[in-house]
């Protein structure tokens, strides 16, 4: 399998400021299309996870662009610019490439 | 809207069997992969198989394969997870999602215990 991992696991973050989190993989993203299906989703406490971003860095509908990623290979960041105080939970990357598709361990954000 | 709307929460005793759903909306439910993550209390998620409904194609984690079985009813735009002889160690948070991820249900608690 992938490994995905993550740092760091646990983020405490003032509001307004900047934050971000890395994502490493253990083999190249890239798919059989040529894309590279590297997503990053977003858990809140008592919710189902919400993708956030898709193939490294394309946004999804309603999602704010204080939110964006970037990345290629194996190292891929998510940044949000000015956090806010819903931004709170568990960011997870995903990898789609190679079946099965595996998750980080999660980045725990705190305010 | 794409939608995926699961069945209840369950209790049930080691050894039961289970089958969980998650009904599809708002897309063409054949031609999109759908899949099953597990979240188990307090971690992170896990993708535990998927299946295209078109053809009912399935692929299985390792980690899951021979512990659960995937189908899909096309005519009902429902997908299922069932488990045979449930563990314990099955008490988890069950979400189905797109196979990119895009819609997720809003979960089914499963809970194992004697």
């Amino acid at each position: 399998d992938v490994v995905m991992t993550q740092s760091p696991l646990s983020l405490a973050v003032t509001l307004g400021q900047p934050a971000s989190i890395s994502c490493r993989s253990s083999r190249t993203l890239v798919f059989s299309d040529g894309n590279t299906h590297l997503n990053w989703f977003h858990q809140r406490p008592g919710q189902s996870p919400r993708r956030l971003m898709y193939k490294v860095s394309n946004r999804d509908s309603g999602v704010p662009d204080r939110f964006s990623a970037s990345g290629s290979g194996t190292d891929f960041t998510l940044k949000i610019s000015r956090v806010e105080a819903e931004d709170v939970g568990v960011y997870y990357c995903m990898q789609g490439a190679h079946w099965p598709a595996t998750f980080g361990p999660g980045t725990k954000v705190e305010i | 809207d794409v939608q995926l709307v699961q069945s209840g929460a369950e209790v049930k005793k080691p050894g039961e069997s289970l089958k969980i759903s998650c009904k599809g909306s708002g897309y063409n439910f054949t031609i999109y992969w759908i899949g099953w993550v597990r979240q188990m209390p307090g971690k992170g998620l896990e993708w535990m198989a998927i299946i295209y409904p078109g053809n009912s194609d399935t692929r299985y984690s390792p980690s899951f394969r021979g512990q659960v079985t995937i189908s899909a009813d096309k005519s009902l735009n429902t997908a299922y997870v069932q488990w045979s002889s449930l563990k314990a160690s099955d008490t988890a948070m069950y979400y189905c999602t797109t196979g990119d991820g895009y819609a997720w249900g809003q979960g089914t608690r499963v809970t194992v215990s004697s």
